[in-house]
């Protein structure tokens, strides 16, 4: 089944613990997204990468990292959380030349 | 400034009503494409529809046309015969120059109920 994946679903973390949260992908699509979604905002793109080891910021990029080591793969890095990353995190993905953009389920983090 | 306006935060229609969800979008790229996505209460995003700058025709998919003016720098979402299960939460994206970059510019949203 063609889907993205990430994990973990939901995490609680403390101010300043790294973590990862990671998306894959099942489709060799080249282009991958990272999102935020807050209440009032809509989504807000923080990261994308149009292919492996080819990745450019989003509008908030800010405490954010990413990587594309693999065209399957592209892990979100939070090196020192803040309660205002605090939010739900949508990966997603698409093929070139085509316009479907394929969401993973979502990340709820809430960092205390 | 803000690229991408969805002015109603919400709206309530009555089953099997036609419904237009307002978009508009500021771009000075002759070259951009145009998205809607619905979020149901669950979460997930999913795929409505695509319109192309270029393209000569409305985009239609099923239930789902976009009503697509160029000149007005507008992308209404209309969703014919509402059903129960078009209750959700709609959003409008714009992606400009298509292939240079993958930047992705999301509205703010609408929330539609349908009352039965």
């Amino acid at each position: 089944e063609a889907q993205v994946t990430q994990n973990p679903r939901y995490l609680i973390t403390v101010t300043g613990k790294k973590l990862t949260v990671t998306c894959s992908q099942n489709m060799n699509h080249e282009y991958m997204s990272w999102y935020r979604q807050d209440p009032g905002l809509g989504l807000r793109q923080i990261y994308y990468s149009m292919n492996v080891e080819v990745t450019d910021k989003g509008d908030v990029p800010e405490g954010y990292k990413v990587s594309r080591k693999e065209k399957r793969n592209f892990p979100l890095i939070l090196e020192s959380p803040s309660p205002n990353q605090t939010s739900l995190y949508f990966c997603a993905s698409r093929r070139g030349g085509t316009d479907t953009q394929y969401f993973g389920p979502g990340t709820r983090l809430t960092v205390l | 400034a803000q690229k991408i306006t969805q002015t109603q935060p919400g709206m309530f229609v009555q089953e099997k009503e036609a419904v237009t969800l307002d978009c508009t979008y500021d771009t000075s790229d002759p070259s951009y494409g145009l998205f809607w996505y619905k979020q149901p209460s669950s979460g997930e995003m999913i795929f409505l529809i695509y319109q192309g700058s270029y393209d000569q025709q409305n985009a239609t998919e099923g239930r789902y046309s976009l009503n697509f003016q160029k000149a007005r720098k507008s992308a209404n979402l209309v969703i014919s015969a509402s059903q129960l299960g078009d209750s959700a939460m709609y959003f409008c994206a714009m992606r400009e120059g298509l292939e240079k970059d993958d930047k992705i510019i999301f509205g703010k949203g609408t929330r539609l109920h349908i009352l039965p």
